[in-house]
């Protein structure tokens, strides 16, 4: 699976949209990109996942390069509930692949 | 829908001390998993079973053993513990292995000492 890269910590304030980036520079054609978020002390939660087309649910957009080689996650209105680890994961939906999970982004939402 | 449950929610052992920790998952999933999560890391999977009666090692499978007891149920065993297995232990089920949405329990903060 491919590796990605994300910053250690975002700053976003309260209202306003916060942008997460991924950079997944050897996404291979049949690779997804997912992102889950980790509440304080909660287990992770999915938010969505895509291929490559811009992808929007009622959580928050995907946005995904033509080259696919990085990808923004969107929430369009942060709130204080936001305030999580923002993971972003590639993997094939082949069977018997798994998520891996890295350090993720840390994001701060600040009223 | 309890959706997935963990039990216990924490516990203390000595070393050299074993238990179980209990997962079940009330929406008809087939596969499940188990992880560990240290501080300020990512999760990391321990073990999964793609279905009833199969189970496979993940990255980080030794120390552990596993039992899918059932559809429901996925338990996670200790059988000497030790101060490296400190961690909060998560358990999660999909509807195939393959699918992008593994839905979580909250998870067992386990403390060896």
């Amino acid at each position: 699976d491919a590796k990605t890269t994300q910053p250690p910590s975002m700053d976003c304030a309260e209202g306003r949209a916060a942008n997460l980036p991924c950079n997944h520079s050897t996404i291979s054609g049949n690779e997804y990109v997912y992102w889950y978020r980790q509440i304080h002390s909660q287990g992770p939660q999915y938010i969505i996942h895509g291929l490559k087309n811009n992808e929007t649910n009622e959580m928050a957009s995907l946005i995904i390069t033509e080259d696919r080689k990085s990808s923004t996650l969107i929430l369009p209105h942060a709130t204080l509930r936001d305030t999580a680890v923002y993971y972003c994961i590639v993997k094939t939906m082949e069977y018997g692949n798994k998520l891996v999970f890295g350090a993720g982004t840390i994001l701060r939402v600040k009223s | 829908n309890a959706g997935v449950t963990q039990t216990p929610k924490f516990q203390v052992l000595k070393t050299g001390q074993s238990m179980t920790l209990q997962c079940a998952q009330d929406m008809n999933h087939n596969s499940m998993y188990w992880y560990r999560q240290d501080p300020g890391m990512g999760l990391r999977l321990i073990y999964y079973s793609a279905s009833e009666g199969t189970t496979d090692k993940g990255e980080v499978p030794n120390g552990y053993n596993v039992s899918r007891l059932n559809k429901r149920e996925f338990s996670l065993r200790l059988e000497s513990a030790a101060p490296s297995q400190t961690s909060v232990y998560f358990c999660a089920s999909t509807n195939e292995l393959s699918s992008y949405e593994q839905y979580f329990g909250p998870g067992t903060r386990l403390t060896v000492t």
